[in-house]
């Protein structure tokens, strides 16, 4: 079945860094979505990318949906403490009516 | 706009026992979806609802079931319990489907012994 991966698991970065995550997914899909979760809470939508190479941004965050649409980013410039929390990506397309979610990278600030 | 609401929030529960949560989603949204959270497979998909109907399943066992309401709110029931079933049950309701943007409920957080 249709699979989402998500890199890196984990990233520590000092306040001030810049925080890259990756997700591959091994079908191509028809829209991406990214999720934050922060400790002790629940997923809280971000953003939904649905055309081949699209780029949006919010803020200093900047998602970015591959040619192929099988792949996505999340960057986030100069992170500050409350970008704390998992990041996910989650996917949909192929036979599945319904979202797949990374594992999701947990991101974590030292001030 | 209320956001989407869970009850109970934490439950503990026996081996054997079965268990009912609730959710009510988003004032308007007719999709409301289940997922189980746990540390070790992160998010996954249940089951979605929407008017009333299954729309969606998981690959789960049929011990995990649900309904929903002519008002949307939903149920799931998860009967036979077993240790493995300890995890964040979350809820999320969607103006337009399981597979587009999800609003998340603070989730049950069920604990088996």
């Amino acid at each position: 079945g249709q699979q989402v991966m998500q890199i890196p698991q984990y990233q520590h970065v000092q306040e001030g860094e810049d925080f890259t995550t990756y997700c591959n997914s091994s079908t191509t899909l028809s829209n991406i979505q990214w999720y934050k979760q922060r400790p002790g809470g629940h997923p809280v939508f971000l953003i939904q990318l649905v055309k081949s190479g699209e780029v949006k941004k919010q803020k200093r965050l900047t998602f970015q949906f591959g040619e192929a649409k099988k792949n996505s980013s999340l960057h986030i410039t100069a992170t500050q403490t409350t970008d704390v929390g998992t990041y996910f990506c989650a996917g949909s397309g192929g036979s599945q009516g319904n979202l797949i979610f990374g594992k999701g990278t947990k991101l974590s600030v030292k001030p | 706009k209320a956001g989407v609401t869970q009850t109970p929030r934490y439950l503990i529960k026996t081996r054997g026992q079965q268990v009912t949560l609730s959710c009510s989603p988003i004032s308007g949204h007719r999709s409301v979806s289940w997922y189980q959270q746990t540390p070790g497979q992160g998010l996954q998909f249940l089951f979605e609802y929407f008017s009333e109907t299954q729309r969606n399943k998981g690959n789960f066992p049929g011990r995990f079931s649900g309904r929903q309401f002519s008002n949307s709110r939903s149920e799931m029931n998860v009967s036979t319990l077993e240790l493995g079933d300890s995890a964040l049950y979350l809820c999320a309701s969607s103006p337009r489907g399981s597979s587009y943007e999800q609003y998340f409920g603070p989730g049950t957080r069920l604990t088996v012994t």
